[in-house]
C-alpha cells in the first residue's frame, strides 16, 4: 500500500532560520510522483512543486529547495531564512496509481509556525 | 482566469438530511476528485471522476455519492448527513496528459458541520 510519513506534526522556529521539513514515502509503483502542498491560516491548498521519479536532482525556487532521495525514499522541504508568512501546513503526497488513472495520497502534514 | 468554485463554503445541518456540496472547475480538466479534512488524517480521498459518467470510490467513500454529467461539476451527496461526517471538504481537479501525474489544482474548501 502507498504511504507517505511526515514524521513532524509541529514545528516552530524563529524567522530567518532555516527548516527542512521531513517526507517519507513507501510505494511499489516504478513511476511515481511526489508533490508538496501549502496550507496557509486562510485554509486553500497551494501546489509548491511536484517531481517524478526518474529525477532526482534537487529542486531550488527563491528561498524553498527540494531534497529527492530514492535510495532513502524521501523527498524533504527546506525553507532558508524563513519567513513569518512561511506559517502553514505543508503536506508531501505521492501519486497512487489507479484503475483509470491516479489519485494523491496525502501525508498528515506539518505545521510550520515562524515567530518574529 | 481558469478556476475552480465550491458551493457553499460554510454549511450547517442536522444529523439525516441531504446534502449536496458543489463544485464547479473551468479549467476543462477530464480529472476531480472530492478530499476530505480532518484533524490528524490530512485529505483522504472520497470519490474521484476522470470524465462525463465516470465515477470511481476512494478511500472513504461509505455515506457519499457524486456524478458526473458534464466536464465542470462534480457534486459531493451525502446521503443521510452524520456527525462523523463534520469535516472540511475540498475539492480538485487535474489535466490528464498520457500517463503524467500532473499536479491537482484545489478549490478552497467547504466546511461542512453536522448536528
Amino acid at each position: 500500500a502507498q504511504k507517505v510519513t511526515q514524521a513532524q506534526t509541529e514545528i516552530s522556529v524563529v524567522e530567518k532560520e532555516d527548516v527542512t521539513l521531513d517526507c517519507v514515502y513507501e510505494t511499489r509503483d516504478t513511476t511515481y510522483y511526489l508533490f508538496w502542498y501549502k496550507q496557509p491560516p486562510s485554509g486553500e491548498l497551494v501546489f509548491l512543486i511536484r517531481r517524478n521519479s526518474f529525477d532526482e536532482q534537487n529542486e531550488i525556487s527563491g528561498r524553498y529547495s527540494w531534497n529527492f532521495q530514492k535510495s532513502t525514499s524521501s523527498f524533504n522541504f527546506t525553507i532558508t531564512a524563513s519567513q513569518v508568512v512561511d506559517s502553514a501546513v505543508y503536506f508531501c503526497a505521492l501519486s497512487e496509481a489507479l484503475d483509470s488513472g491516479y489519485a494523491l495520497n496525502f501525508g498528515k502534514g506539518t505545521s510550520l509556525l515562524v515567530t518574529p | 482566469d481558469a478556476e475552480i468554485t465550491q458551493s457553499p463554503r460554510h454549511k450547517i445541518t442536522e444529523t439525516g438530511r441531504q446534502v449536496t456540496l458543489a463544485c464547479h472547475q473551468t479549467w476543462n480538466h477530464n480529472n476531480m476528485f472530492w478530499y476530505r479534512q480532518d484533524l490528524g488524517h490530512g485529505l483522504r480521498l472520497i470519490h474521484y471522476s476522470y470524465g462525463v459518467q465516470d465515477t470511481n470510490k476512494g478511500e472513504v467513500s461509505d455515506g457519499y455519492s457524486v456524478s458526473r454529467s458534464n466536464t465542470e461539476d462534480l457534486p459531493l451527496t451525502l446521503e443521510s448527513a452524520a456527525s462523523s461526517q463534520t469535516s472540511v471538504y475540498f475539492c480538485a481537479s487535474s489535466e490528464s496528459v498520457g500517463f503524467s501525474y500532473n499536479e491537482q489544482f484545489f478549490g478552497p474548501g467547504t466546511r461542512l458541520t453536522v448536528l
